[in-house]
């Protein structure tokens, strides 16, 4: 069975770094790519970015380019996405979900990760 | 501002069949497969559609199809637990990245 799971709720306090994880399993964990996906407070979804674990071929949204940094290891069949210095406006549910190709849907969902950033 | 552009909200009755829209432009659907999902209660979203193909798990009442730039999600015989909100997405190769529409409620009367 195709799972992701995804690292804890975490709390933090502005200007602090922050690495969640999503871990995926039941399939070849480097033969898909793994997308990111934020959704603000009531909002609707926003595309992040995307990496091919198998060769860390990493894309990002113009949107999202230099404020996150989308990284997996493979041998832990892990992908992670990281902030160095975090903004309340970082305040979110982020989603992670597997992909068969750069252009194609993302068919299985990690569960979500609320970043709450607040001081 | 959304790259594709869906319908605020749609309503329909039980048993009743919706189509909800997703129009874009030459550079993300007009030259690629579009998905659809569905987030009930801002739950994990999960995938209803991708291209015109039914993931394992999905009732067939589910359709999609696309005509130029704009894609459609149908459903068939509508289930009150279809109510929820449905993005569609695809890639665009002007921006090198994927891109959601803003989501379209669907409230089933």
């Amino acid at each position: 069975e195709v799972q992701l799971v995804q690292s804890g709720a975490e709390v933090k306090k502005p200007g602090e770094s922050l690495k969640i994880s999503c871990k995926g399993s039941g399939y070849s964990f480097t033969s898909y790519w793994i997308g990111w996906v934020r959704q603000m407070p009531g909002k609707g979804l926003e595309w992040m970015g995307i990496i091919y674990p198998g060769d860390s071929d990493t894309r990002y949204s113009p949107s999202f380019q230099g404020q996150v940094t989308i990284s997996a290891d493979k041998s832990i069949s892990t992908a992670y996405l990281q902030w160095s210095s975090l903004k309340a406006s970082d305040t979110a549910m982020y989603y992670c979900a597997r992909h068969g190709t750069l252009v194609g849907a993302g068919d299985y969902w990690g569960q979500g990760t609320l970043v709450t950033v607040s001081s | 501002q959304s790259a594709l552009t869906q319908e605020a909200s749609v309503s329909g009755t039980v048993g009743q069949k919706v189509t909800l829209s997703c129009t874009g432009n030459s550079n993300n659907i007009g030259s690629y497969a579009v998905g659809w999902y569905q987030q009930i209660s801002h739950g994990a979203p999960k995938t209803v559609m991708f291209g015109n193909s039914l993931p394992s798990g999905i009732p067939d009442r589910f359709s999609g199809s696309k005509s130029g730039t704009t894609a459609s999600l149908t459903i068939s015989g509508l289930q009150p637990e279809d109510e929820a909100d449905y993005y569609c997405s695809t890639w665009d190769y002007s921006l090198s990245a994927k891109v959601f529409g803003g989501g379209t409620k669907l409230t089933v009367l």
